[in-house]
């Protein structure tokens, strides 16, 4: 079946760690997005690639990481200068590289927990 | 920078009533999507809205683009335990690459 996944569901870590949270896609799709949902809030967009080997800051990069090394794949990467990790992570693909022209579709999420 | 503000952020309605969230946008969008979020789920895409003025229809769903493509709504007739979940809309303006998400609408439905 085509979609976009992601892993862990459940994620827990340490202060101070730096986490890589997983996302991969099956729908051939150029673009894959990162975005941050805290209670009481809307999607928060982390970064953005348009395209392979290439990605740009969204609105809270401070604190993220990612790569795009292929098409199906961006990881994100929570560091420890991320000040208030905790929160709902979701990584999201479109068929263009200009989000919301054409839908987006989202992974499950992943729920990171630092202690 | 832009903003995009939904209201109301809870709303609990008997089965049967129906449903409205609204959406406003700081700035003049070029198009505008709703997602629906079920509860401990991801956000899927409803509809997109593109002109000024534009309504469209989907069973018990009706979406309104403002005349001055600065605001939206969502309108949910006779609402059933299936509907419950959280409405996000989210904006773009032209010449941008990105969508700003509202804060969310979450919808619950008593039996």
């Amino acid at each position: 079946d085509g979609g976009i996944t992601q892993s862990p569901k459940y994620l827990f870590r340490k202060e101070g760690q730096n986490v890589t949270l997983s996302c991969e896609q099956n729908l051939n799709h150029d673009a894959m997005y990162w975005y941050r949902q805290d209670p009481g809030q809307g999607l928060r967009l982390i970064y953005y690639s348009q395209i392979v080997n290439d990605f740009q800051k969204g609105d809270i990069a401070e604190g993220y990481s990612v790569s795009r090394e292929k098409k199906e794949s961006f990881p994100l990467t929570v560091t420890s200068a991320q000040k208030n990790p905790t929160a709902f992570y979701l990584c999201a693909s479109s068929p263009t590289g200009t989000l919301l022209d054409t839908e987006a579709f989202f992974g499950q999420g992943t729920r990171l927990t630092v202690v | 920078g832009q903003q995009v503000m939904q209201i109301p952020q809870y709303q609990h309605v008997q089965e049967g009533e129906d449903f409205t969230t609204y959406c406003n946008s700081s700035t003049t969008l070029s198009n505008i999507q709703w997602y629906k979020q079920r509860p401990g789920g991801h956000p899927v895409f409803l509809i997109q809205l593109v002109k000024s003025g534009e309504v469209k229809k989907q069973k018990r769903l009706t979406f309104q683009f403002g005349e001055a493509k600065k605001n939206s709504s969502l309108h949910i007739t006779a609402t059933q335990t299936t509907d419950v979940g959280t409405y996000f809309c989210a904006g773009k303006t032209s010449g941008t690459y990105k969508y700003i998400f509202g804060t969310g609408t979450r919808l619950k439905v008593l039996a």
